[in-house]
């Protein structure tokens, strides 16, 4: 059971933006930075954003992230086809000594 | 190029036992902690273990502590995940990887570099 609660789903049109939320606590979140990964299927997870909204080298700008107290958000721009996968949030627990993964948002380009 | 490739998975009898290995080539393997992450069918991602770049920390999920040990050669760059009493609830794709910054013993900011992960099937 993750401690780092997403919406299961969201969707928007190509070109529209799409914004995913993470609900976590002061254990987590409050406490450590947050990471957010795609999943796309038969594939390893690839780490879209790390430390709450920097992006590793390669990933594309329409990717963004953010975080406010125990909350943190992935936000995609510009949204294209490809960017039809399941997303992940990540922390450090501390409660845990752990990283944790969150429940997984699917998104869907309409 | 860096590259990991996870090795040691098959199928097993429930109890049993097994090592997976994760070879790596390409960086400086001794200043990185390393992850082991699985995914059941049907399910998202599980962290399961972390050892930090010395294999002085070491850390494991509630689902496995006490029948997992992770472990690291530097020499051989490589690093290990001892599974024992395997469960039916083990079964998974088993992915090594990276963490994003050297030098830290956590892995704090995320995993950048991922193998493509070894079955484990009980």
């Amino acid at each position: 059971q993750s401690g780092l609660t997403q919406p299961p789903s969201a969707s928007g049109t190509p070109g529209r933006r799409v914004t995913i939320s993470c609900s976590g606590s002061t254990s987590n979140i409050g406490s450590n930075t947050v990471n957010w990964y795609r999943k796309l299927p038969g594939t390893a997870p690839k780490l879209l954003i790390y430390d709450n909204n920097q992006r590793p080298s390669g990933v594309p700008d329409r990717f963004s992230g953010s975080k406010s107290g125990t909350s943190a958000s992935l936000a995609i721009s510009g949204l294209q086809s490809e960017d039809e996968a399941d997303y992940y949030c990540a922390s450090w627990e501390d409660s845990l000594n752990g990283y944790v993964f969150g429940s997984g948002t699917k998104v869907t380009v309409l | 190029e860096v590259q990991l490739w996870e090795s040691g998975g098959g199928l097993i009898q429930p109890g049993g036992s097994l090592r997976l290995s994760c070879a790596t080539s390409g960086f400086t393997f001794s200043r990185y902690a390393m992850t082991w992450v699985r995914q059941a069918p049907g399910k998202g991602p599980e962290w399961v273990s972390a050892i930090s770049y010395s294999g002085g920390h070491t850390y494991y999920a509630d689902s496995v502590k006490g029948r997992v040990t992770v472990s690291r050669d530097n020499s051989k760059n490589t690093v290990y995940l001892q599974m024992n009493r395997l469960r039916a609830e083990d079964t998974a794709l088993y992915y090594c990887a990276r963490s994003t910054f050297p030098d830290y013993i956590r892995p704090l900011y995320g995993m950048d570099v991922w193998g493509q992960g070894t079955t484990v099937t009980v």
